[in-house]
């Protein structure tokens, strides 16, 4: 199993401006994404994080609004830039511990954010 | 396109069996996760099914019927702390996870 550490867990946001979630595993893991879960709804994948290189980025979501860092198999950042209260969410990171794709996600309790 | 049905909201009382169903239409099919999410929480992995029939796993039971497009999990000897809500998977040929909207199950005494 894997253990995520997300923070900010909770942020109040002025529009225009920009938030850095932090997301930290306990172990080395082999995928890492990022979701974003509108109260009541389902979760929306917005990218895989790839270790050393440019996310891998859904329809729907680029890398100006939502860059994305992961410099080793246990640390990945999510901006979201230029907030807008639009982007008032929760935001919660994922890893996979599994072999291959198929094993399970593990999920950082998540980072909710509310932009004014 | 891409679906995935479960109803939004159940009730059940605490002690007795709920059941909450899954259809699936997909491209392709890798596998049926079923997660629980309590309010103000991380979903936690609680089964995955990838071939036909029934798994079991304590009080909670995973079953899939990949022919139907349709699983469903099985909560017995309810109680109050599986007041949550119940989100089914589904992984598609792309190794995409695509999710549904999650089921409330409320449980009262």
């Amino acid at each position: 199993s894997a253990v995520i550490s997300q923070k900010p867990s909770r942020d109040i946001c002025q529009r225009g401006t920009s938030l850095t979630i932090q997301c930290q595993v306990d172990s080395q893991v082999t995928m890492m994404f990022w979701y974003r879960q509108q109260p009541g709804q389902s979760l929306t994948l917005i990218a895989t994080a790839n270790q050393g290189s440019e996310a891998t980025y859904e329809s729907g979501f680029v890398i100006d609004k939502f860059p994305i860092s992961r410099p080793n198999l246990t640390f990945s950042t999510l901006t979201v830039s230029n907030m807008s209260p639009e982007d008032s969410s929760i935001y919660l990171c994922s890893a996979s511990a599994g072999e291959g794709d198929t094993g399970e996600l593990f999920f950082g309790e998540g980072s909710r954010l509310t932009v004014l | 396109g891409q679906n995935i049905d479960q109803p939004t909201e159940m009730t059940a009382t605490e002690g007795a069996i709920v059941q909450i169903n899954c259809t699936y239409q997909t491209s392709g099919f890798n596998g049926l996760f079923w997660y629980q999410q309590h309010a103000g929480e991380a979903p936690t992995f609680l089964s995955y099914n990838v071939l036909d029939g029934l798994e079991e796993k304590g009080r909670f039971s995973s079953f899939l019927s990949r022919s139907k497009g349709y699983s469903y999990l099985l909560l017995k000897e309810l109680q109050m702390k599986d007041s949550a809500s119940y989100l089914c998977a589904v992984m598609d040929s792309n190794y995409q996870l695509i999710w549904g909207a999650g089921t409330k199950l409320i449980i009262k005494p």
